[in-house]
This record gives structure tokens, C-alpha cells and sequence, in this order.
């Protein structure tokens, strides 16, 4: 089992261009997260799926959208990158929403918009 | 979610135990516990996570005070490569990571 992967590892941007970021999960979990964590902070939700089919927006949607492309992947998308979305980008996934299920973690995307 | 408070950091002597203390006074019901670290900036790994009881795994050990308005996560024998960010976080659906504590551990 690879776990959670997320592609690409590095990405430098330009302001105002667009990428999609992509993550795999092979665990059969349901739900799916999003997080970006700035230098010297803590990890905040951008968006989340509980199941294939549903999106929802996390503290810091604004300036992404997200793709539940099936059970197994869901990207996020930046239509139009700016300098303040410099950050670390994480994919999560977990069996279910619920309290007690316990989230996996990729090893991130490491995003620089010029 | 519940708002965490956590020491910024902590050192701990190698093979020591480490004691990482968290307050969550106005945790509800049904909100876990869980404690994540994330060694240098890859993505945070798990350690442990509990609601009202006392819980052991290969990892750590989590105390819950029966008034769960705090825990403790202990790591028995510390060891180098224990040196890490750890995330106390009390948690219903999405994970509110706060600054954490920084251990170092000393050889």
C-alpha cells in the first residue's frame, strides 16, 4: 500500500497561472481533505469530501477548487495563482468523517507563486 | 473544534520518558482527542487518539483527566529521532491543527 500520494512534489508558478494539484489514496477510505500550512504555522482545511460526489468548503476556500474525480483521487485547482498561496500543501484521507476515524496524511506539495 | 494549548516547546534527554502536556477546557462530548507529529515539514504522521479513556499503542501513551479538559501524550523512551513538532487536537470532523509543541531531544 502506497497510502496517500500527492503529485507533484515542487511546483514553482508564475502570478496568475493555473495548476491542479493531485492525490491518490489506495486505503478505500471515503472522506478526503486538503490543508495548506504556511511557514512556522499550523495546518488549515481548505476543502473536504466526505464521500465521491460531495465537496465542501473548509476554513480557507477562497482562490481553490476541488475535484472529487472518484473514491480514490481528488485534486485541487488554482484558476489563478497568487504570491499568497505560497505554502505546503497536504492531501488527507480517513474511512469516514466521523470523530474517531483517524486521517492519513501525503507528503505534501511544496507550491511557490512568484 | 475545540481550541488546544499546547507549551511552544519542550526538551526531553534521550531515553527518557516525554511528557507532552495539552489543555482543551472547553472540549464537548464528542470531540477526540488526537495527537499528530510531522518530523522537519513532511506530512504529519499519527499517534494516538482517545475520548474518555486512557489509551496505549506502539507509539505513545494518551491520559485523558476524567473532566477531559486536558491530556497528556507520553512517549516512553524518547529517542532522537523523536524530535518533532507534536499537534494535540481535539477534533469532531476536520483536524484544527494549532502551533504545536517543538520537542527536542537531547542525546
Amino acid at each position: 500500500n502506497a497510502g496517500v500520494t500527492q503529485t507533484p512534489k515542487f511546483q514553482v508558478l508564475k502570478t496568475g497561472q493555473s495548476m491542479t494539484l493531485q492525490c491518490a489514496q489506495d486505503m478505500n477510505h471515503n472522506s478526503m481533505y486538503w490543508y495548506r500550512q504556511d511557514p512556522g504555522m499550523g495546518l488549515r482545511l481548505i476543502y473536504y469530501s466526505a464521500s465521491e460526489g460531495t465537496t465542501d468548503k473548509g476554513e480557507v476556500p477562497n482562490g481553490y477548487n476541488v475535484s472529487r474525480l472518484n473514491k480514490r483521487e481528488f485534486s485541487l485547482r488554482l484558476e489563478s495563482a497568487a504570491p499568497s498561496q505560497t505554502s505546503v500543501y497536504f492531501c488527507a484521507s480517513s474511512v469516514g468523517l466521523a470523530g474517531g476515524e483517524t486521517q492519513y496524511f501525503g507528503p505534501g506539495t511544496r507550491l511557490l507563486v512568484l | 473544534d475545540a481550541k488546544t494549548t499546547q507549551p511552544p516547546s519542550m526538551d526531553c534527554a534521550e531515553g527518557r520518558a516525554a511528557n507532552l502536556p495539552c489543555n482543551h477546557s472547553t472540549i464537548s462530548g464528542n470531540e477526540y482527542v488526537y495527537w499528530y507529529r510531522q518530523i522537519h515539514s513532511q506530512g504529519p504522521q499519527y499517534i494516538i487518539h482517545g475520548l474518555k479513556n486512557n489509551e496505549t499503542n506502539e507509539m505513545a501513551s494518551l491520559i485523558i483527566t476524567e473532566d477531559r479538559k486536558s491530556s497528556t501524550l507520553i512517549l516512553p523512551h524518547a529517542t532522537l529521532r523523536d524530535t518533532a513538532v507534536y499537534y494535540c487536537i481535539a477534533r469532531v470532523v476536520a483536524l484544527t491543527f494549532g502551533s504545536g509543541t517543538r520537542l527536542q531531544v537531547q542525546p
